[in-house]
């Protein structure tokens, strides 16, 4: 399967502990997205890459999020200190950038529930 | 924060029916985009419409574009079962390469 994968598909984690987020894009892809989505919303945009470049954040990372992308090529999301409203689907996608605003591909996602 | 605001936010048809789905936004756009999801899966690429496009089709696929509106529409003719999901539109074009997504509508196609 040459899709984006995201790894774990499901983490229930208690309230005060870390998870981490793997997400591998389509391999030629060079942008990759992270978004976050509550139930019944549409996905709300986390950050992005170029390459291992982070180029945007949004407001809603706060400093327990954080993303990398070494070496261009998997991402990782990490939650410190998780809080019930850390609880959501984290959806990555990736893109081909000589398409500047091309389709995103979307992995299933990594449900995320904080108890 | 969401750009777009899809209307309506439930439809429900029967099969063989049209379904249509809009969308309004912001602020100005070099391109808008529709995706499909499934329940608790991710999202799929349906079909993209750039700024100075007012139509496109793609099969059972209708989409409308009114930039000076800031509007667009969704249009699945014929529906199928299969196309119980929800619907988002999502805009790009302001200096970065995001994509900003509305809050979807939920379309229930009864068999």
């Amino acid at each position: 399967d040459t899709g984006v994968s995201q790894d774990p598909r499901h983490k229930i984690t208690k309230r005060g502990q870390n998870v981490t987020f793997r997400c591998d894009p389509i391999s030629e892809h060079n942008r990759l997205y992270w978004y976050r989505q509550t139930l019944g919303q549409g996905p709300e945009f986390l950050t992005y890459f170029q390459n291992e470049a982070q180029l945007e954040k949004s407001r809603l990372l706060s400093d327990r999020f954080s993303a990398e992308r070494p070496k261009g090529s998997f991402s990782t999301l990490e939650i410190q200190r998780t809080e019930q409203g850390d609880s959501a689907m984290y959806l990555c996608a990736s893109s081909f950038s000589t398409a500047p605003y091309g389709e995103l591909f979307f992995g299933e996602g990594s449900r995320l529930t904080v108890l | 924060s969401q750009q777009g605001e899809e209307d309506p936010q439930a439809l429900s048809i029967q099969e063989g029916e049209n379904a249509t789905m809009n969308c309004s936004y912001k602020t100005s756009i070099n391109n808008l985009q529709w995706y499909r999801q499934n329940s608790g899966r991710g999202l799929v690429h349906l079909i993209l419409i750039r700024s100075n496009e007012r139509e496109k089709h793609s099969g059972r696929l209708r989409v409308t574009l009114d930039t000076s509106k800031k509007s667009s529409s969704l249009l699945i003719t014929a529906s199928r079962a299969a196309d119980t999901a929800s619907y988002f539109c999502a805009t790009g074009g302001d200096s970065s390469y995001k994509l900003i997504f509305g809050s979807g509508t939920r379309l229930l196609v009864r068999p």
